[in-house]
């Protein structure tokens, strides 16, 4: 069984640095082919895709969001780590991990619930 | 990477079908979609354009013609009621997603 949890805090102030981890279980990322990506929705709004890495530490980031991204994994305890950097409020959203098994299903096919950030002075 | 282009609503009776298209994905080959309930994390619905994941009932249907894909609900539901994202797929070297602007669909 698939399951994904995001983890962190749920406030901060601006230009502060938000690191949200993501613990998973039911596959491992040294799997050939299994990746994790992070994505957000602000409230009310659409979806957005921040980052992704593979079990060959490969790393993708979303070009307007490049230089404030890092991700990163720590197989041993199954989990994935996203920092941000310089918060602002518009970065204000749920955040989430997803699975994707790349060259099979190249899709986001199970979840995290979802931790909501609220970036305020 | 461009959002892509959803109607904000669609809607049906109970037992019609209502199509969602999105708009853009011409130069993408992978298309997916999500079904979100409020509060909720998203579901893959589709994959690959067509395929459905285990456990998602053949109502649901994808296709892409030229620029535009479509999701397809037949025989409405009242549980069908929720938002839809569609998302494309670029890999290689700069590999990205990118999500549709989102389509609340009501069952009347």
């Amino acid at each position: 069984q698939v399951t994904l949890k995001e983890s962190g805090p749920a406030q901060l102030k601006p230009t502060q640095t938000l690191t949200l981890t993501c613990t998973f279980s039911g596959f491992s990322l040294s799997t050939t082919g299994m990746c994790v990506s992070w994505i957000r929705q602000p409230p009310g709004k659409a979806l957005e895709w921040l980052a992704r890495i593979d079990w060959d530490d490969d790393k993708y980031y979303n070009t307007s969001l490049r230089t404030r991204l890092t991700i990163s994994k720590d197989t041993s305890k199954n989990q994935v780590v996203l920092t941000m950097t310089n918060m602002d409020p518009v970065d204000t959203a749920t955040y989430y991990c997803a699975r994707v098994v790349t060259a099979q299903l190249d899709a986001f096919d199970f979840w995290g619930q979802g931790t909501m950030v609220a970036v305020s002075s | 990477q461009s959002a892509l282009t959803q109607p904000p609503s669609a809607s049906g009776s109970p037992g019609q079908s209502v199509t969602i298209s999105c708009t853009g994905t011409g130069s993408y080959k992978y298309v997916s979609w999500y079904q979100q309930n409020p509060g909720k994390a998203p579901k893959l619905m589709i994959y690959e354009v067509t395929k459905r994941p285990s456990g998602v009932p053949d109502r649901f249907s994808g296709s892409k013609s030229g620029n535009r894909a479509s999701l397809t609900v037949s025989g409405l539901q009242a549980d069908d009621e929720a938002d839809y994202y569609c998302s494309a797929y670029a890999g290689g070297n700069n590999l990205y997603y990118v999500f549709g602007t989102g389509t609340k669909v009501t069952v009347l």
